[in-house]
């Protein structure tokens, strides 16, 4: 069976120091996948989503980045943290396929800056 | 025309009542509504989905209504539970290329004893 792992649950980073927030999945191939975050309360905004191993694009511009070194990992970055980038962040995958079932997300990670 | 408006924001319903969540979109071209499920501190998780060629699926005490020509899918949960509290999730997507979801704003459910 296919599942994701994300990691770490919960993360507290001062401003201005780096960010490494990493997912992989296990029992497909070629997914696609996707990173979202979420703020309080809030709905869920597409951060980046990826087709292949080092295909990556970017709905929201922002100081974060996304890479995809392996066709199952996705990895989250960011050189310097900001405030405003606290918030909990979804990892999730999907296969292309004509018989669409939707995405799979992640436990996700909850990144405070302080 | 890629937004899905959600509604009510929040709702509270007494158990074993009716919840009620109603969905609009613009987009013609989406082929999927998905409905997703969100715990607190948990990632969404999918519930249940309908494509447009169906009004009705249920599964369970969950119901998906789809109106076509309106534009509009609600979700039905019946006997509601404390249980089910939780955010919704309703959204919508097109079949084929790398399957972007669009997703509503969510609707935030407290089922009360």
């Amino acid at each position: 069976s296919q599942t994701i792992h994300q990691w770490p649950a919960t993360l507290v980073q001062p401003v201005g120091s780096p960010l490494s927030l990493e997912c992989t999945v296990e029992g497909t191939s070629n997914p696609n996948l996707y990173w979202y975050r979420q703020a309080a309360g809030r709905g869920l905004q597409l951060l980046f989503y990826s087709v292949g191993i080092g295909q990556i694009s970017s709905e929201v511009p922002q100081n974060l980045s996304a890479s995809r070194p392996q066709d199952r990992q996705f990895i989250l970055s960011s050189k310097k943290l900001l405030l405003s980038d606290s918030g909990f962040y979804l990892c999730a995958w999907s296969v292309m396929s004509r018989i669409n079932y939707g995405y799979t997300f992640g436990s996700g990670t909850r990144l405070t800056v302080v | 025309q890629q937004q899905v408006k959600q509604s009510p924001q929040s709702l509270i319903v007494q158990k074993g009542g009716i919840s009620i969540i109603n969905c609009a979109y613009e987009n013609t071209a989406f082929d999927y509504f998905p409905w997703y499920q969100q715990f607190p501190g948990k990632g969404p998780a999918l519930l249940i989905a309908i494509r447009p060629d169906v009004s009705e699926k249920k599964e369970g005490r969950f119901t998906i209504s789809f109106n076509k020509s309106a534009k509009q899918f609600s979700l039905h949960i019946m006997d509601s539970q404390p249980g089910d509290s939780a955010t919704y999730f309703c959204a919508a997507s097109i079949t084929g290329g790398y399957q972007k979801v669009t997703f509503g704003t969510g609707t935030k459910l407290q089922v009360i004893p």
